[in-house]
């Protein structure tokens, strides 16, 4: 059973471009969570996801950032017109039920670099 | 809100001894779990470790085991044996129950010395 995938590993934009930021989650799993780590910082809930919706974006900033879940396919975090401050790692999670008090599995993170 | 403070940025240990780890945290939930997560060079989250608040009894795996004072909201992970391999960045992360959110703290750098 493959873990949680995310591609790219790594990703260059230069100011002003988009980034797509694609997250596979376990077999099983339908629930996918993204998380963002500025260096030298803990990882921040950006957004929870399943299947056609948004459960909670509280952690996302209203501009520029948006995720989706679709039926089929990866969960999708894109970020607009990127800028230097959006340098970091994206981490996605994924659970097989509403991870309250149970484990979320990491995929091993987008790192995004902004020129 | 939950608010987790590890207060080591940096921890050394020689192979083969202990070292622990400190978490405290501030929450007004009664019910909520807590998470030791490791990161290694590959920046991979790994789960070490899981209490449930509810437990008094400290929870253990393998090499691995917390010290959870409730009342304190303190919850240090001792790691026993230390191997090379331990060497990552540290992570603690309440969650609250009824929730998905984890609230992770800055981390520590752990270095284990051959």
């Amino acid at each position: 059973n493959a873990g949680v995938m995310q591609n790219p590993r790594h990703l260059v934009r230069r100011r002003g471009q988009e980034a797509r930021l694609r997250c596979s989650p376990m077999k099983g799993h339908s629930h996918v969570y993204w998380y963002r780590q500025l260096p030298e910082e803990g990882l921040k809930f950006m957004v929870y996801l399943q299947k056609e919706n948004i459960i909670d974006e509280s952690g996302m900033p209203k501009e520029r950032f948006s995720a989706e879940f679709p039926k089929e396919g990866p969960s999708i975090l894109r970020i607009q017109q990127v800028v230097r401050g959006d340098s970091a790692a994206y981490f996605c999670a994924s659970s097989p039920i509403l991870a309250g008090g149970n484990e979320q599995f990491f995929g091993p993170g987008t790192r995004l670099t902004v020129l | 809100a939950q608010t987790v403070t590890q207060s080591q940025p940096e921890m050394s240990v020689q192979e083969a001894e202990t070292v622990t780890l400190s978490c405290t945290y501030d929450t007004s939930e009664s019910d909520y779990y807590l998470f030791w997560y490791k990161q290694p060079p590959s920046r991979q989250m790994i789960l070490v470790i899981r209490q449930e608040a509810y437990k008094q009894q400290n929870a253990t795996e393998n090499r691995f085991s917390v010290n959870f004072q409730k009342a304190a909201k303190s919850f240090s992970l001792k790691i026993s044996d230390s191997q090379l391999g331990d060497a990552a960045m540290y992570f603690c992360a309440p969650q609250s129950a009824g929730t998905y959110k984890y609230i992770f703290g800055t981390g520590t750098r752990l270095k284990v010395l051959a």
